[in-house]
């Protein structure tokens, strides 16, 4: 596709159900990234994969976040046991490996979760 | 632990005037410094990026690092009502995986 791809757009769920977010990134960017950002504030990074590799989780808040990226395309980050605090806009992104200034980063639109 | 830090404004500025937003960061490792827009409802759009000391000039756009200060600004020039957004700062956290520490944000209105 010609961007980042995600679903669902928004999710409602209630509290101790699970969720799936899925992740679709461009064609070919072997970097891709899990950001979560609550409202009104701004992204903060949960995960990195290079490849099917998850270099770096370093940001997931719980052992309840888990994500994968079996064959290095697309990802699912999953949410077990959803708590109200998960409520937040998941931003998926992805970008070709290499020096920072040579290299842009593209966000999806957003996963959008609401825990009642 | 790595911080980028941005008023919330939000900064009001006529159509016409210039907007300047600044933010600074805390981790001298950081390299490379980004400013996205998101509108509401929206994504994180990619406007400028910045690695080197001095400034940066896209169209309308001019970002200017400081690493001595460790501030990074962005100047809109000719701004318009469409400039309307919330502007993000983010800096790379100095581990080489692009992965970015991201300022909460300057909400920036434009009135005609």
């Amino acid at each position: 596709g010609a961007g980042v791809s995600q679903s669902p757009r928004y999710k409602v769920a209630k509290r101790g159900q699970d969720v799936a977010l899925r992740c679709d990134p461009i064609s070919g960017h072997v970097s891709l990234f899990w950001y979560q950002q609550a409202l009104g504030q701004g992204p903060e990074f949960l995960t990195y994969f290079q490849n099917e590799a998850q270099l770096d989780k370093s940001g997931l808040p719980s052992d309840r976040f888990f994500a994968e990226r079996p064959e290095g395309s697309v990802s699912t980050l999953k949410i077990q046991r959803t708590q109200q605090e998960d409520s937040a806009v998941y931003l998926c992104a992805s970008s070709l490996p290499g020096t920072m200034s040579g290299n842009t980063i593209y966000f999806g639109e957003g996963s959008w979760l609401t825990v009642v | 632990q790595k911080e980028v830090e941005q008023n919330s404004g939000p900064l009001s500025v006529p159509e016409g005037a210039i907007a300047s937003l600044n933010c600074t960061y805390s981790d001298r490792g950081s390299q490379s410094f980004f400013w996205y827009r998101q509108y509401s409802g929206k994504s994180p759009e990619l406007i400028m990026f910045i690695y080197s000391n001095g400034d940066k000039e896209d169209g309308r756009f001019t970002a200017q690092l400081n690493k001595a200060s460790q501030y990074v600004s962005l100047l809109i020039r000719d701004s318009q009502p469409s400039d309307s957004a919330t502007y993000l700062c983010a800096a790379d956290d100095g581990t080489g995986f692009q992965k970015l520490v991201f300022g909460t944000g300057t909400r920036l209105l434009v009135s005609p």
